[in-house]
């Protein structure tokens, strides 16, 4: 089946440790983004990849990273500068980074801090 | 700044009744394009509408469908015959052509449906 799917669904995290979520697609769309939804919000870009091996920021990059090796797949890690990372984590794909073009989402990360 | 404003954090409605979500935004492009995402409980962010500026028709999917007043830049979603399983936080968004990839989201409003 063609979709998003996100890794894990829970992630529980320590003060001042890194973690990596997950995202990967099998839509063969280009473009990839990554979304943080905090309780009552909408969701707010942190980062977004119209293409392999390029990356764009967000709105609320900082304390956070990602990588675009592979069409498929596009990494967030949350770094220890991240103040405040409790929040659910979406990730995002459309078929091309142009106005026009549909993102679907996937299932979603909650991360923890512990 | 570009914005999206939900004005009702809260809505209900009665199962097979017509309940109206608001939307207004602000933006000073011409062209644009607009969209309605369903969160259910699961938390998946679901597609349930889009709209182009540059259409005057309103855009409708079944149950769905959207007022689009351009001059107003409100942008509301109307949904006929409500069904339990609508119940869920819509989120209105729009994106421009000079922000390309980047969405701006409303706050949204949690729907109720009541049996």
């Amino acid at each position: 089946d063609g979709g998003i799917t996100q890794s894990p669904k829970y992630l529980f995290r320590k003060e001042g440790q890194n973690v990596t979520l997950s995202c990967e697609q099998n839509l063969n769309h280009d473009a990839m983004y990554w979304y943080r939804q905090d309780p009552g919000q909408g969701l707010r870009l942190i980062y977004y990849s119209q293409i392999v091996n390029d990356f764009q920021k967000g709105d609320i990059a900082e304390g956070y990273s990602v990588s675009r090796e592979k069409k498929e797949s596009f990494p967030l890690t949350v770094t220890s500068a991240q103040k405040n990372p409790t929040a659910f984590y979406l990730c995002a794909s459309s078929r091309r980074g142009a106005s026009t073009d549909t993102q679907y989402f996937g299932p979603g990360t909650r991360l923890t801090v512990l | 700044a570009q914005t999206v404003t939900q004005s009702q954090p809260e809505m209900s409605v009665q199962e097979a009744e017509t309940v109206t979500l608001s939307c207004t935004y602000d933006t000073s492009e011409s062209d644009y394009y607009l969209f309605w995402y369903k969160q259910p409980p699961s938390r998946q962010m679901i597609l349930v509408i889009r709209q182009e500026a540059y259409k005057q028709q309103n855009a409708t999917e079944n149950r769905f469908s959207v007022n689009f007043q351009k001059a107003a830049k409100s942008f509301s979603l109307k949904i006929s015959d409500s069904q339990l399983g609508d119940a869920a936080m819509y989120f209105c968004a729009y994106r421009t052509e000079t922000s390309g990839s980047r969405l701006t989201f409303g706050e949204g409003t949690q729907l109720t449906v009541n049996p």
